[in-house]
């Protein structure tokens, strides 16, 4: 049984950045794959993107690629997601959620969410 | 990128009755679909994975159906602790992407 505690709500400035944790126990740390799911006020399900923890390799999707960084630490069995130049729009509450394969992921884990606030 | 829709945004029940959510997808997925539930100010819980196969500890009351682009959630009893929003996912190929919900809420 996976645990995934991330880090807490964050309030930034438009084009400043932000950057969340979250910090998974219970299994081994680089059996899954971690992705960034975030959802705006009152608004759907967005998926940002992944990373593998074992392989330390990402893909982000296209509307924030260029602005987002995922990052792994093995001792800590941490993940982090920076997101930069940040505008109104990025205010919701981001989710890291993992999966056990990279091909076809549904999200069997989640974190409890972080709030990240831009005003 | 794969466009989700579900239908109805949003149904109106009682406790008791059996509901239904449709997810249509804009091309065929095969069966990589998932449904969530989520209540408010709550992560998202898996249901099903791969169109009807249940999350081990989710009541046999869900279940799954469909495959290619039309698939649907089907809530047997509605119980009172099923009142919240649904959500879509195909994961056949990325991104991912999420139907925009539908909230079950009591009639």
């Amino acid at each position: 049984q996976l645990q995934l505690v991330q880090s807490g709500a964050e309030v930034k400035k438009p084009g400043a950045s932000v950057t969340v944790s979250c910090k998974v126990s219970g299994s081994s740390f680089t059996t899954y794959y971690v992705h960034w799911v975030r959802q705006a006020p009152g608004q759907g399900l967005e998926w940002m993107g992944i990373i593998s923890p074992g392989s330390g390799g990402s893909r982000y999707a296209q509307k924030v690629q260029g602005r987002v960084t995922m990052t792994t630490d093995t001792s800590t069995s941490t993940v982090s997601m920076e997101l930069s130049s940040l505008r109104s729009e990025d205010t919701a509450l981001y989710y890291c959620a993992t999966t056990s394969t990279e091909l076809y992921p549904y999200f069997d884990y989640w974190g409890q969410g972080t709030l990240v606030t831009v005003s | 990128d794969i466009q989700m829709t579900q239908s109805p945004s949003t149904l109106s029940a009682s406790v008791g009755d059996r509901v239904s959510i449709t997810c249509r997808a804009s091309q065929s997925i095969s069966r990589w679909l998932a449904w969530y539930q989520q209540k408010p100010g709550k992560a998202p819980k898996l249901l099903i994975f791969t169109a009807s196969t249940l999350q081990s500890g989710v009541p046999s009351r869900f279940s799954g159906s469909g495959s290619g682009t039309e698939f649907t959630l089907t809530i047997s009893s509605l119980q009172p602790d099923d009142f919240a929003t649904y959500y879509c996912q195909q994961y056949n190929s990325y991104p991912c992407t999420f139907g925009q919900g539908t909230k079950v809420e009591i009639k």
